[in-house]
């Protein structure tokens, strides 16, 4: 596809469900970025991965949050036993280089979930 | 009843009138600073982004200011157009701290007609 797409689109859990939800980055596209976004306010860093790579999980906010990219491209964050405060849309970015300069990240349209 | 983090800063401005937007950062060792828009239900859109070694930048219809002196940066939107009313967001790449993104609460634009 042209950019970067998530799904679901929405997601609604009762308290205690697990979920995953997918990002589908920029094809060729070496980083990819997870953020949340609380109602109101700006998005906030989960974790990075270079390739396969997870180099930086340092915004995940408790063990109950994971990601992955096994295969480089496609990634999936899934949060155990869903907590209200979990509620947020969350956003995936990629851009096309990997290291510490910057270039500029694409972000997805966000999944949205409610935590009931 | 309403819920906490709706009230964002608003700017109202005329369609045609020009618009400023300002961001306050604290970190003095971010090397690049970024604005996105965000339109309602979608992920944030890049505008424009400014180096630090910069003071200024133009792109298509918007100027980015950087002041490193009182860490302040604007994003200058001129002519604004009903297309313009979307959440405007800054962000900085703190040079420590790899490519990742910290952002701003973000300001509302609403363009009146």
């Amino acid at each position: 596809g042209a950019g970067v797409s998530q799904s679901p689109r929405y997601k609604v859990a009762k308290r205690g469900q697990d979920v995953a939800l997918r990002c589908d980055p920029i094809s060729g596209h070496v980083s990819l970025f997870w953020y949340q976004q609380a109602l109101g306010q700006g998005p906030e860093f989960l974790t990075y991965f270079q390739n396969e790579a997870q180099l930086d999980k340092s915004g995940l906010p408790s063990d109950r949050f994971f990601a992955e990219r096994p295969e480089g491209s496609v990634s999936t964050l899934k949060i155990q036993r869903t907590q209200q405060e979990d509620s947020a849309v969350y956003l995936c970015a990629s851009s096309v280089r990997g290291g510490t300069d910057y270039n500029e990240q694409f972000f997805g349209p966000g999944t949205r979930l409610t935590v009931l | 009843g309403e819920s906490v983090g709706l009230h964002l800063p608003t700017l109202s401005v005329q369609e045609g009138d020009n618009s400023i937007i300002n961001c306050a950062y604290s970190n003095s060792a971010s090397d690049y600073f970024i604005w996105y828009k965000q339109e309602s239900g979608k992920g944030p859109q890049f505008i424009i982004d400014i180096r630090s070694n910069m003071d200024k930048r133009q792109g298509q219809r918007v100027t980015v200011l950087l002041n490193k002196t009182v860490k302040h940066l604007s994003l200058q939107i001129a002519a604004t157009q009903p297309g313009d009313s979307a959440v405007y967001f800054c962000a900085e790449k703190r040079k420590a701290a790899g490519n990742k993104l910290t952002f701003g609460g973000g300001t509302r634009v609403l363009v009146k007609p």
